[in-house]
């Protein structure tokens, strides 16, 4: 059975980097069938797509004025992990980060999440 | 981006009732669309896709409808354990969004 766990630190400076990993166990990253994907829950609000990637280095981000140009999303498939780089956060960006299988569906641009990894809160914070 | 608007955002209701979620679209989907069930402290739980298909092992009292910009998740007798919040989410066209959410309450 699939598993995702991110791994990461609980807490960030603002202005600082804040650096996840998710790990990949039950199966292969590099399977063709999915993307990878992170998505951040703000406590207490609803879910907000952070970008997705392929095993191959493809990415898509969301453009969103919260995120812009701040986000780095990159895949190490020796280690059947991706990551996710977030730069200059404040404390807008404290929330849980999940990462997620994204299912690709024949016939659609894009596709679900499932399954999703257990979460990781980051506070900004000095 | 497209925005997804659920309602209501919150709903009481007792062991065995019908319950209806609605999601409603900034512009057409093409059935694109997804919903999640999320318990507290715990990751959203994937349910169905492409509108109205189910995830296997999910219970056949979960059913989904909807076309356009107009979705619905209807819970056709609720349990204790479908006490939840509930998303819906587009993958229509990037970004990917979700819908604020539905916290589903005990009466």
């Amino acid at each position: 059975q699939l598993q995702l766990q991110e791994s990461g630190p609980g807490q960030v400076k603002p202005s600082e980097t804040l650096s996840l990993t998710c790990t990949v166990s039950g199966g292969s990253i590099t399977s063709t069938s999915y993307y990878w994907g992170w998505i951040r829950q703000p406590p207490g609000k609803g879910l907000e797509w952070i970008g997705s990637i392929y095993y191959s280095g493809s990415t898509y981000y969301n453009p969103s004025l919260s995120l812009k140009n701040r986000v780095t999303i990159s895949v190490d498939t020796s280690k059947n992990q991706f990551s996710l780089k977030l730069s200059s956060v404040n404390a807008a960006d404290t929330a849980v980060y999940y990462c997620a299988r994204r299912v690709r569906i024949v016939g659609a641009s894009g596709g679900y999440f499932d399954p999703w990894g257990q979460g990781n809160l980051v506070t900004v914070s000095s | 981006d497209i925005q997804m608007t659920q309602s209501p955002s919150s709903l009481s209701a007792s062991v065995g009732d019908r319950v209806t979620i609605t999601c409603r679209a900034s512009q057409g989907l093409g059935n694109s669309v997804a919903w999640y069930q999320q318990k507290p402290g715990e990751a959203p739980k994937f349910l169905l896709y492409a509108a109205s298909r189910l995830e296997s092992g999910v219970p056949s009292r979960f059913s989904g409808s909807g076309s356009g910009t107009d979705y619905s998740l209807t819970i056709s007798s609720l349990q204790p354990g479908d006490f939840a919040t509930y998303y819906c989410q587009q993958y229509f066209s990037f970004p990917y969004t979700f819908g604020q959410g539905t916290k589903l309450e005990i009466k």
